[in-house]
């Protein structure tokens, strides 16, 4: 069964960081690129990042582009997120993605379940 | 970033109904262009990409079109699972963006 299971969402801070992860399972991660997506509480989607097959294609959302940080590890099929300088306004459940490549682009096919991140102090 | 804009916000609807939900882009965005759907305290699925190709296990009520920077999606028949909120989205250039969504309520 193909799954994504987020997880290291918490209560955090403002200031103060952590780092999400995605296990994936029923397909190599290695053959996909990979995004993480956001959706503030009653806000819509918000994309915020892609990394490549490999990890050396990435690209990053004006609003999280410094502070933010993906890698992936293929060997244990998972991808992260560190999250640093963490604002108020990252308040979100994040998603992690898989992104299906096809000749009319990019399109996500499957999404974790989310984890929520609240920044507060 | 390219803007994404979705009319309308909300729509009430019985089931049964065929209800249509437009998406206007700020450019030319050709048919990167797809739709999800989220239901209630659930993350997205993706319901059609590329304008108008159903993702697996999609039920053909589901109907995409347009091209250039205006797109429909179509749900004929609605059926209970189908109340919820669809995004549009577009993969043409980066960042993508997605639509502020379309609440389709009874």
């Amino acid at each position: 069964q193909v799954r994504l299971v987020e997880s290291g969402g918490g209560l955090v801070k403002p200031g103060g960081s952590l780092r999400l992860s995605c296990a994936a399972s029923g397909f190599p991660l290695g053959d996909f690129y990979m995004t993480w997506i956001r959706q503030a509480p009653g806000k819509g989607l918000e994309w915020l990042s892609y990394i490549g097959r490999s990890g050396t294609t990435i690209y990053y959302a004006d609003s999280v582009k410094g502070r933010f940080v993906v890698s992936r590890d293929n060997a244990k099929n998972s991808l992260y997120l560190q999250m640093n300088s963490l604002r108020a306004d990252d308040t979100a459940v994040y998603y992690c993605a898989r992104d299906q490549v096809v000749t009319a682009g990019d399109s996500y096919d499957v999404w974790g379940q989310g984890t929520v991140v609240i920044v507060s102090s | 970033d390219i803007l994404m804009t979705q009319s309308p916000s909300s729509l009430s609807a019985s089931v049964g109904d065929r209800v249509t939900i437009t998406c206007r882009a700020s450019q030319n965005i050709s048919i990167y262009f797809n739709w999800y759907q989220q239901r209630p305290g659930k993350a997205p699925n993706l319901l059609i990409y590329a304008v108008s190709h159903l993702h697996g296990g999609v039920p053909s009520r589901f109907r995409g079109s347009g091209s250039g920077a205006d797109f429909t999606l179509a749900i004929n028949s609605l059926e209970p699972e189908d109340f919820a909120t669809y995004y549009c989205q577009q993969t043409y250039s980066l960042p993508p963006t997605f639509g502020g969504g379309t609440k389709v309520d009874i």
